[in-house]
């Protein structure tokens, strides 16, 4: 098995919601990360999770939060988005941190907040 | 500020022929390079990576070049076919991070 699943593939949501974003791996990578990218733009880093543990953070607004209940699973919970926080969001992991190491992505859930 | 910058956003070329996209950086820091497709509807695929410390790196019909002292790289695919239409991103890494390029999209035609 050599892909990245993510789940839901689009997300409608008002601005009073509380929603998840779901990504699992089953390649034994212990590197997971997420990525938010909006229209014809470049993907943006937002969250490394590294053997479960929160690595990165890249100043992202307390409205997402991550966690990793275990090595294969990665969420990403959602609470008070604005409309400005529509975009794709990314998962992707990798074999560990190094820089040799390429991320594998998952298809995205195309998120829109009302 | 931009520090992977990709300044074709589209690209057009014939089948069989070479298609070169390129890649500019900034960061001196950057000491891994790598190259993404990315279908409709797709995430990112890894395609080709390139160390700092190399100046080419090849595999089939993909080869990277890195000239460290321009800050720059490029992608050859050789000869181009219609499946390698797609959106090409490249990026860089520093540390934990990989920072994106804009990306370009290529257009094989046949």
């Amino acid at each position: 098995d050599t892909e990245v699943t993510q789940t839901p593939k689009h997300l409608v949501m008002g601005m009073t919601n509380k929603k998840s974003l779901k990504c699992e791996q089953h390649m034994g990578h212990r590197a997971m990360y997420w990525y938010k990218q909006k229209a014809k733009k470049p993907p943006e880093l937002m969250f490394v999770y590294s053997y479960e543990k929160l690595s990165i953070n890249e100043s992202v607004p307390s409205r997402f939060s991550p966690e990793c209940p275990n090595s294969s699973l990665l969420n990403l919970h959602l609470h008070a988005l604005q409309p400005e926080d529509s975009a794709l969001y990314l998962c992707a992991s990798s074999t560990g941190l190094a820089a040799s190491n390429e991320q594998f992505f998952g298809p995205g859930t195309r998120l829109t907040v009302l | 500020d931009q520090q992977v910058k990709q300044n074709s956003p589209s690209l057009s070329v014939q089948e069989g022929r070479i298609s070169i996209l390129n890649c500019d950086y900034t960061n001196s820091m950057f000491d891994y390079f790598l190259w993404y497709k990315k279908y409709p509807a797709e995430g990112p695929t890894f395609l080709i990576s390139i160390s700092s410390i190399k100046d080419k790196n090849e595999d089939g019909r993909f080869t990277v070049f890195l000239n460290k002292s321009a800050k720059h790289l490029s992608l050859h695919i050789v000869p181009s076919q219609p499946g390698d239409s797609a959106v090409y991103f490249c990026a860089a890494r520093y540390g934990n991070k990989l920072v994106f390029g804009a990306g370009t999209i290529l257009r094989v035609k046949s």
